[in-house]
């Protein structure tokens, strides 16, 4: 069975400051891997995708394959980034079923 | 294009009521899979159509169920509803299957009493 661990579930950095939250998954296939956010008040969207290999509001993120890891990573973090995330991971064959993770509320302070 | 839509936005139910919600996903996409979240669990799977059929199931009881029609809007019913059953329940949509991108809608707020 596929699965995603947030093991944070807050996390707080001063603005400035590198960003990592972390995320592990379990799954015996290739993985699709996901980061979405949710702002306050606002609906859940997609951040980034390990497929793009892109970089969104200063956000990346690397699938590690050995370590099972696709940690989101930050260098200076923006009060703006204070938001929920939540690591994703997606059934790479024939379905869609889409598992996510418990999710880290990241806190910006000022 | 419109975003995904949910209806209706709150919802107050007793226990033992059933309960239906709608989600009309963006225009095109045919794509739709259902999430329930709670502060607790965060956020579940609880199942995807696709083309009026059910690709995919979460870990959820019978009391759950779904359907899709064929303009690609779905409808989950939840009968026979227990207090556990409060929750933001979550529609998103895709184009299809792959690599597509999930749009979710706002959700609608089910409160149990």
């Amino acid at each position: 069975a596929q699965r995603v661990t947030q093991p944070e579930k807050l996390l707080s950095v001063f603005k400035g400051a590198p960003v990592e939250l972390k995320c592990n998954y379990s799954y015996s296939g290739s993985p699709e891997l996901f980061w979405y956010v949710q702002y306050s008040r606002q609906r859940l969207q997609l951040l980034l995708r390990h497929i793009s290999r892109e970089s969104i509001k200063g956000f990346t993120a690397d699938l590690n394959k050995g370590e099972t890891s696709f940690h989101l990573k930050k260098p200076f973090a923006q009060e703006e980034d204070s938001a929920m995330y939540y690591c994703a991971l997606r059934d790479s064959g024939g379905y869609q079923k889409v598992t996510f993770g418990t999710g880290t509320k990241l806190q910006v302070i000022p | 294009k419109a975003g995904v839509t949910q209806t209706p936005r709150y919802l107050i139910k007793t226990r033992g009521q059933q309960v239906t919600l709608s989600c009309s996903p963006i225009s095109g996409h045919r794509s739709v899979s259902w999430y329930q979240q709670t502060p607790g669990q965060g956020l579940q799977f609880l199942f995807e159509y696709f083309s009026e059929t059910q690709r995919n199931k979460g870990n959820f009881p019978g009391r759950f169920s779904g359907r899709q029609f064929s303009n690609s809007r779905s409808e989950m019913n939840v009968s026979t509803l227990e207090l556990g059953d409060s929750a933001l329940y979550l529609c998103a949509s895709s184009l299809a299957t792959g690599v597509d991108t999930q749009y979710f809608g706002p959700g609608t707020r089910l409160t149990v009493l």
